[in-house]
């Protein structure tokens, strides 16, 4: 059964970086997935974030880009977020997913999020 | 960046009903198309991907359909453990954009 956890702090001061690592139970990291992360303002809608490959290429939203990291560590089956610059507009709930591939001939576009995190709340205030 | 549009936003229905939800993309995207479903406190759980394929346990009274900028997700006879807010995801271009959510209410 594939599981997926998020972990980090819960509360990040303004003009700060948030860190989360996703570990994976279940699968391999260095399997042919996209390692997703999703995010949740309260009472909102869903927002993708980016994503990692595990030959380490990666997507990101541009709206984000400019403040958004995404790394891979196969020696611990994890994958982490970074968001520098944080200010209270980026208080959500941050879920990490696996992005599976239902289309081998197009890995790039068939791309569904089977397995999620149970999610992790991240306010930012002082 | 493609946008989706989902309609209604809401909507009540009753146990036993045919629900429809539609999602309609700013720009074709094949059948790049998913459906997911989020009750409250809870992640998201993929019900459809590929517009029309149903995901593993999944029950079989979901289903979807369309391909280009237009699709449907129905539920063929609304359950108790169904009303839930859903969205639709296309996964054709960066970034993969949701829609906005549509959220199925007891009447």
């Amino acid at each position: 059964q594939v599981q997926l956890q998020e972990s980090g702090p819960g509360l990040v001061k303004p003009s700060g970086t948030l860190s989360l690592t996703c570990g994976v139970s279940g699968d391999s990291i260095s399997s042919p997935r996209w390692w997703t992360w999703v995010r949740q303002p309260p009472g909102k809608g869903l927002e993708w974030i980016g994503e990692i490959y595990h030959s380490g290429s990666t997507n990101y939203n541009p709206s984000l880009k400019s403040r958004v990291t995404t790394s891979v560590d196969k020696s611990k089956n994890q994958f982490s977020l970074k968001l520098t610059s944080v200010t209270a507009a980026d208080t959500a709930v941050y879920y990490c997913a696996r992005g599976g591939i239902w289309d081998i001939v197009v890995p790039r576009n068939s791309i569904s999020f089977d397995y999620w995190g149970q999610g992790i709340l991240v306010t930012v205030s002082s | 960046d493609i946008q989706m549009t989902q309609s209604p936003s809401s909507l009540s229905a009753s146990v036993g009903d045919r629900v429809t939800i539609t999602c309609r993309a700013s720009q074709t995207i094949s059948t790049f198309l998913n459906w997911y479903q989020q009750k409250p406190g809870k992640a998201p759980k993929l019900l459809i991907y590929a517009a029309s394929s149903l995901q593993s346990g999944v029950p079989s009274r979901f289903s979807g359909s369309g391909s280009g900028t237009d699709f449907t997700l129905t539920i063929s006879s609304l359950q108790p453990e169904d009303f839930a807010t859903y969205y639709c995801q296309q996964s054709f271009s960066i970034p993969r954009t949701f829609g906005q959510g549509t959220k199925v209410e007891i009447k």
